[in-house]
């Protein structure tokens, strides 16, 4: 089975902070994705990754950045963290080939005070 | 904007009953289109999903009906049980993103089945 393991489960962080939220696949893939997930407003796209050292923007990259330095972590950072960022974060994997799942993490719960 | 959006926000269906989840997208460009489900405290996984050159898919209770004419999809559970209380999303695929299999998600639908 695949699996995508994301850092931390809560994460409780300050306004102004740089963040980094950490997630790990075991499978190989060459796609890796960052979502948020709002109620109301599903999941948004934040930024994702076709390869190593590879990154396009999602629907909503303003205030994130991301590294991809190995082929199995994808990072996701918030340079200068505020309270309208607090919110789910998930991680999702894929393979490379027309219609392959995405393979998500369990999503870590931020808060920014 | 919202290129898929997903109708109804939350659904409260009788056990035994058909829970019905639509969709509708405007970007003629999708061509794959999956349906996730999440449970709390989990992930969303991949439940079914369709190409647009079929009208209907189904795997055990779970069937995807497809009208490209309408831009619409659908996800019909039959015979709706607790277990299936979840929140579904619909997605789409464009063919035109190439690498990374980009999907855009619909808004989510929070089913409750009742006993």
């Amino acid at each position: 089975d695949v699996k995508v393991t994301q850092s931390s489960r809560y994460l409780v962080k300050r306004t102004g902070e740089k963040v980094f939220l950490e997630c790990v696949q075991d499978m190989d893939h060459e796609n890796m994705f960052w979502y948020r997930q709002d109620p109301g407003l599903g999941l948004r796209l934040i930024y994702f990754s076709y390869d190593v050292k590879m990154k396009e923007k999602g629907d909503i990259p303003e205030g994130y950045s991301v590294s991809r330095e190995k082929k199995e972590r994808f990072s996701l950072i918030l340079e200068s963290a505020s309270t309208n960022q607090t919110s789910m974060y998930l991680c999702a994997s894929s393979e490379t080939g027309p219609n392959q799942p995405q393979h998500f993490g369990d999503g870590t719960r931020l808060s920014i005070l | 904007q919202q290129q898929v959006k997903q109708s109804p926000q939350s659904l409260i269906v009788q056990k035994g009953g058909i829970s019905i989840i639509n969709c509708a997208y405007e970007n003629t460009a999708f061509d794959y289109f999956p349906w996730y489900q999440q449970f709390p405290g989990k992930g969303p996984a991949l439940l079914i999903a369709i190409r647009p050159d079929v009208s209907e898919k189904k795997e055990g209770r779970f069937t995807i009906s497809f009208n490209k004419s309408a831009k619409q999809f659908s996800l019909h559970i039959m015979d709706s049980q607790p277990g299936d209380s979840a929140t579904y999303f619909c997605a789409a695929r464009s063919g035109l993103t190439g690498g990374g299999n980009k999907l855009t998600f619909g808004t989510g639908t929070q089913l409750k089945v009742e006993l």
